[in-house]
């Protein structure tokens, strides 16, 4: 099965730009999502398709793709964007679903 | 309001089963496809099973494949999963998961609260 590779810690300054990728050979065919969580908390979906924000998502999420990478960008990171953030995508091998590791972001 | 109520986590034996049960409300099930994924305490989401809209088409995560059965109700409302021969790595938080399609890419909507499976002697 295909991997998805995340840095597993991140951060940024309040207010700042920051990017979140996450590597994998199948997302040069596929589509990624990005979800947030908070500990304690289910995930909630930030980012999927090509760029899309489900309701009530701020819009500084936003979502990009470029070869085998995709990346989530927080413009204007806040103290309530501190989580874990992990991408999904499918696995180009059997078809199924598979995750990055996730990505630890904290706000300074 | 779309609700996913997850229920039947508890503590088991190696070796043991268990069902887990996923009531939907605020939507019609049958029009999605539905997952699950697990969290084993402190690490990160792993996927492990889904169901197509009708019951006729099931996968799994080759780490429960044989061991874990995924099933459906559409007019109860309701997603299973049946866990045999349980082992302590598949002691986690297991979420129900909604999957619309995207270009055919399920993307998880909208999560359940999450039930706690602890297998141990």
């Amino acid at each position: 099965s295909s991997e998805l590779t995340q840095d597993p810690t991140v951060s940024v300054a309040l207010g700042q730009t920051v990017r979140i990728t996450c590597q994998g050979d199948s997302l040069r065919s596929y589509y990624a999502s990005w979800y947030q969580q908070k500990p304690g908390q289910a995930p909630l979906l930030v980012i999927y398709g090509k760029n899309y924000r489900p309701s009530g998502i701020p819009d500084r999420f936003s979502g990009s793709s470029s070869g085998n990478t995709v990346s989530l960008t927080i413009t204007g990171a806040q103290a309530e964007d501190e989580a874990d953030y992990y991408c999904k995508s499918r696995d180009s091998s059997d078809n199924h679903v598979v995750f990055g590791g996730g990505t630890r972001l904290t706000v300074l | 309001e779309v609700q996913l109520v997850v229920s039947g986590g508890d503590l088991v034996q190696p070796g043991g089963s268990l069902r887990l049960s996923c009531a939907a409300s605020g939507f019609t099930l049958s029009n999605y496809w539905m997952h699950w994924v697990r969290q084993a305490p402190g690490k990160g989401l792993v996927w492990v099973s889904r169901i197509n809209t009708g019951g006729t088409v099931t996968n799994y995560a080759d780490s429960v494949r044989g061991r874990f059965t995924i099933s459906r109700d559409n007019a109860e409302n309701t997603v299973f999963l049946q866990m045999s021969s349980l082992r302590a790595e598949d002691t986690a938080v297991y979420y129900c998961v909604r999957s619309p399609q995207y270009r055919g890419d399920h993307y998880f909507d909208y999560w359940g609260q999450g039930t706690l499976v602890t297998v141990s002697s």
